[in-house]
């Protein structure tokens, strides 16, 4: 299925505190998620990914975390930064290692807004 | 890494008239380009699916005459909006992939304004 947003949620944080983004996905044959950022006019950065094998990854001040339970995705920034403040989406995959890799179905997006 | 490098970054064009999107990995060959829609606070909708040297799979609701793909080398893929109207104006995105094991990687997208 499709998960567009007409209004994007926002999360406001203090530099130095830790963020949580969430994102429900919707197909349970997903197999390989992804988070992206995405600034003012860009197209999406590669941040982190995670398989459906996996329930917990860690990057450098990032971590992604997978319940396939309730089919829900967790990105974790650390010490956050100014940085950091852009909009990020997560994406998943299905059929990752096949024909279908690559092909993406991204959540709605939230705004990181990084207050100095 | 992988460059994928989109031109123009930016176009205004006429109601009516087209215009020609290019997406080119620079460092390797792409078998597989995607192509995705995005319009202002929203996310990115996946169009179409451009297999190098066969013709391009669109998703439902995307209409094939009017976005026209063209995949003719493994280094090129090309978006044309045909008769370009100003709900047509938004920010495309292509990523590329060079084989179906591997990951796909953006462009850094281009900003399509209709006036």
């Amino acid at each position: 299925g499709e998960s567009v947003g007409l209004h994007l949620p926002t999360l406001s944080v203090q530099e130095g505190d830790n963020s949580i983004i969430n994102c429900a996905y919707s197909n349970s044959a997903s197999d390989y998620f992804i988070w992206y950022k995405q600034e003012s006019g860009k197209g999406p950065q590669f941040i982190i990914d995670i398989r459906s094998n996996m329930d917990k990854r860690q990057g450098q001040r990032v971590t992604v975390l997978l319940n396939k339970t309730v089919k829900h995705l967790s990105l974790q920034i650390a010490a956050t930064q100014p940085g950091d403040s852009a909009v990020y989406f997560c994406a998943e995959n299905v059929g990752a290692g096949g024909t279908s890799y690559g092909k993406l179905t991204f959540g709605q997006g939230t705004i990181l807004t990084v207050h100095p | 890494g992988a460059v994928v490098s989109q031109h123009p970054s930016r176009v205004i064009c006429k109601s009516g008239t087209s215009v020609k999107i290019e997406c080119r990995s620079l460092d390797f060959q792409a078998t597989t380009m995607f192509w995705y829609r995005q319009f202002p606070k929203q996310s990115l909708m996946l169009m179409a699916t451009s297999n190098e040297g066969s013709k391009a799979t669109y998703e439902q609701g995307v209409e094939k005459d009017k976005f026209l793909i063209n995949h003719a080398s493994l280094t090129l893929s090309t978006l044309t909006v045909t008769s370009a109207h100003p709900e047509d104006s938004s920010f495309y995105i292509c990523s590329a992939r060079q084989g179906p094991n591997t990951e796909a990687f953006f462009g850094q997208g281009t900003r399509l304004t209709v006036v």
